[in-house]
């Protein structure tokens, strides 16, 4: 059964850093590209970042490129979002997504940017 | 960027009619080789979104066949046979296949 668990969401203040991790289990890690996609409350879905199998390439949408930074480490099978200069607006809560088009979901971790 | 435009936002469904949900996009979803990537996803209340089909109408495994997808280009449609009870929840589409990846706004679907 494929599993991904996220860690590491929590309150932080405006201008804090957060790191999440996303625990994949249930399929081969290395040969699937990841995503995580956020949600804020009461709202639809964002596509925020993305980074291929190897993790060569890497993917940012506007609203959070030189902020967040995407990585992988698929000797732990676990998948990373380095958050920095968080703002307000960034909250919400993170999921962890396999592949390009969304095969696979975590349950997410709920991120509150707030003093 | 690609904007995504779902209709309705809002679509109350007696138990056992059928349901459909229409999604536009502003550029053409056809890839250079030849496969249109849409998907439809599922959020029930309080879950996380699970994906039914992807690749205009394509059913993920265990997605119950009342669901269907279909159509092209810019012009996407996704149809529920028969709503059931446990079909209460937002749809979203979202097109993957340009960047950045872009998600419709949602249509809530309710029981009457």
């Amino acid at each position: 059964e494929v599993q991904l668990v996220e860690f590491g969401g929590g309150l932080v203040q405006p201008g804090g850093s957060l790191r999440l991790s996303c625990s994949a289990s249930g399929f081969t890690f290395s040969n699937y590209a990841m995503a995580w996609v956020r949600q804020a409350p009461g709202k639809g879905l964002e596509y925020i970042s993305a980074i291929n199998s190897n993790g060569g390439s890497t993917y940012y949408a506007d609203s959070v490129k030189g902020r967040f930074t995407i990585s992988r480490d698929n000797s732990k099978n676990t998948l990373y979002l380095q958050m920095s200069s968080l703002r307000a607006e960034d909250t919400g809560v993170y999921y962890c997504v396999g592949n390009w088009n969304g095969d696979y979901w975590g349950q997410g971790t709920l991120v509150t940017v707030s003093s | 960027d690609v904007v995504m435009t779902q209709s309705p936002l809002s679509l109350p469904v007696t138990l056992g009619q059928p349901a459909s949900i229409s999604c536009r996009s502003s550029q053409s979803l056809v890839y250079s080789d030849g496969n249109t990537y849409l998907n439809w996803f599922q959020q029930r209340p309080g879950q996380s979104p699970r994906r039914l089909i992807y690749k205009v109408s394509n059913r993920d495994s265990g997605v119950p066949d009342r669901f269907s997808g279909s159509g092209s280009g810019t012009d996407f449609t996704l149809k529920i046979s028969r709503v059931e009870a446990e079909d209460v929840g937002v749809y979203y589409c979202m097109q993957g296949t340009h960047w950045p990846r872009t998600f419709g706004g949602g249509t809530k679907v309710e029981i009457k």
